[in-house]
């Protein structure tokens, strides 16, 4: 089974509009991470947003949200207000921890298209 | 702000050829981290390394592929006789400790051409 499942592989969105990015996760360790990663067409990998298995609220960072819905699996990263330089690939990943050492796991990717 | 860095940002060689791409983890990280990623796909793990040894690695990571922390500074992937599938872009990761909330941080990557 997958452990990162990403089932929008493009995706538009209107500038200034919010945009929901979609990620489900499998997994039976009770503790562990989730993230999001930008990949922009220049290639670098830039961290966006952390959620841990035991907040108890959504991980925020200024217009990133994370829709962290625990009971479903599922880990959405929420862009309000797109912007162009937005355009790029967005990877969910997840961290299980075994023996301290963790383990990333990425999604596919959705790749995103602000228009103007 | 401290950053991983990676050299080169573009390798080319021969099928057969020995690689070593090079990373300079954040200089207080104790946890390093190998990632592939081919053209169009995701990325995935090759390896992580914590206390002068590999922790973990994938079934990618073959006898082909080794990793080394020659100093204090950084952290090296050799592949020792490329191949024409291991054309890809290559990340470096680090993170500060094994704590549960410290995300890793990457490089920019080194995108090696098989030919």
């Amino acid at each position: 089974a997958q452990k990162i499942t990403q089932t929008q592989p493009g995706m538009f969105v209107q500038e200034k509009e919010a945009v929901t990015l979609d990620c489900t996760y499998d997994t039976s360790d009770p503790s562990y991470g989730l993230f999001w990663y930008k990949q922009p067409s220049s290639g670098e990998m830039i961290f966006l947003i952390y959620q841990g298995s035991y907040d108890q609220q959504n991980a925020t960072e200024g217009r990133y949200s994370l829709n962290f819905q625990k009971a479903r699996k599922s880990a959405n990263l929420v862009i309000s207000a797109s912007q162009l330089g937005d355009s790029a690939m967005y990877f969910c990943a997840m961290r299980e921890t075994r023996d301290n050492f963790n383990k990333f796991y990425f999604g596919s990717g959705t790749k995103l298209n602000v228009k103007p | 702000e401290p950053e991983v860095t990676q050299t080169p940002s573009h390798q080319v060689t021969q099928m057969g050829q020995e690689v070593i791409l090079r990373c300079v983890p954040i200089s207080n990280h104790l946890y390093f981290y190998w990632y592939r990623q081919i053209l169009g796909q995701k990325v995935e793990f090759l390896v992580s390394f914590y206390n002068n040894e590999i922790s973990e690695k994938s079934e990618i990571f073959d006898d082909q592929f080794s990793v080394e922390r020659p100093d204090g500074s950084n952290f090296t992937l050799k592949i020792r006789s490329t191949k024409l599938e291991d054309s890809a872009m290559y990340f470096c990761a680090s993170r500060i400790s094994g704590s549960g909330t410290d995300t890793q941080y990457f490089g920019p990557g080194t995108r090696l051409t098989v030919l």
